[in-house]
């Protein structure tokens, strides 16, 4: 199947720096990919629909000016959380869907980056 | 919009054991099904979908689940559970006709398989 790569796998940062999270469509070109993020235990709750070549649509409370997505490319979206605080550590996950998978769209998942805020 | 519920945060079985992890889902339009399992540390992977035609859907590692249109449900079953197959399950909800449209997930049922 079709492979998301993100990176890093996990980082971990000081209070107030800036960190980005690269999510990259390895074997196919997605026009659209979706930024979840995931508490300890807890299900995946949606962020951000990341469209290339427009502005990402955030979800209701999520802070665009702290989450700042980039979709530059077919294959890239960029995470970047500005000003980092404990309260952003948390399990990132992005998706991406296929062009060719059509309407369908059968979503493919990345391994997740680990952010861990001191 | 569309919503899921997954009522069992746990579900503890015995290897070999049959299982069954519940998933109903609210919409007022016609929905497209996915379950996704999350072993530690990792992203999701997809263990099936139901899309359209037969309610009975088959996915990887002997897992199958039923659309249930009437009760609005789509359970996932397995005749007989390995200890590998101990990891968190979400079933996910998403309305047919694009590529942009949003998944939504459940709040996800760890399967704790025992020896």
């Amino acid at each position: 199947g079709a492979v998301v790569s993100q990176h890093p796998s996990w980082v971990i940062c000081k209070s107030g720096t800036s960190v980005k999270i690269e999510c990259r469509s390895l074997d196919f070109q997605a026009t659209t990919m979706f930024w979840y993020r995931q508490f300890p235990k807890q299900s995946l709750m949606l962020m951000a629909t990341s469209n290339e070549g427009s502005k990402a649509t955030y979800e209701q409370g999520v802070e665009k000016d702290k989450f700042l997505i980039n979709h530059a490319s077919l294959t890239l979206s960029t995470l970047t959380v500005t000003s980092a605080h404990p309260e952003d550590s948390s399990f990132y996950i992005c998706s991406a869907n296929s062009l060719a998978g059509g309407p369908n769209g059968e979503l493919f998942f990345g391994e997740g980056s680990r952010l861990t805020v001191l | 919009a569309q919503s899921v519920t997954q009522l069992d945060s746990q579900v503890p079985v015995f290897e070999e054991a049959p299982v069954e992890l519940r998933c109903n889902y609210s919409s007022s339009v016609s929905v497209y099904l996915f379950w996704y399992v999350q072993y530690p540390n990792q992203g999701l992977q997809l263990l099936l979908k139901y899309l359209s035609g037969s309610t009975l859907v088959k996915g990887i590692n002997g897992f199958e689940a039923e659309f249930n249109k009437s009760q609005t449900s789509f359970h996932l079953r397995k005749p007989s559970v390995h200890i590998s197959d101990t990891a968190e399950y979400f079933c996910a909800v998403t309305r047919p006709g694009g590529a942009t449209n949003k998944l939504i997930f459940g709040t996800g049922t760890l399967l704790a398989v025992q020896p």
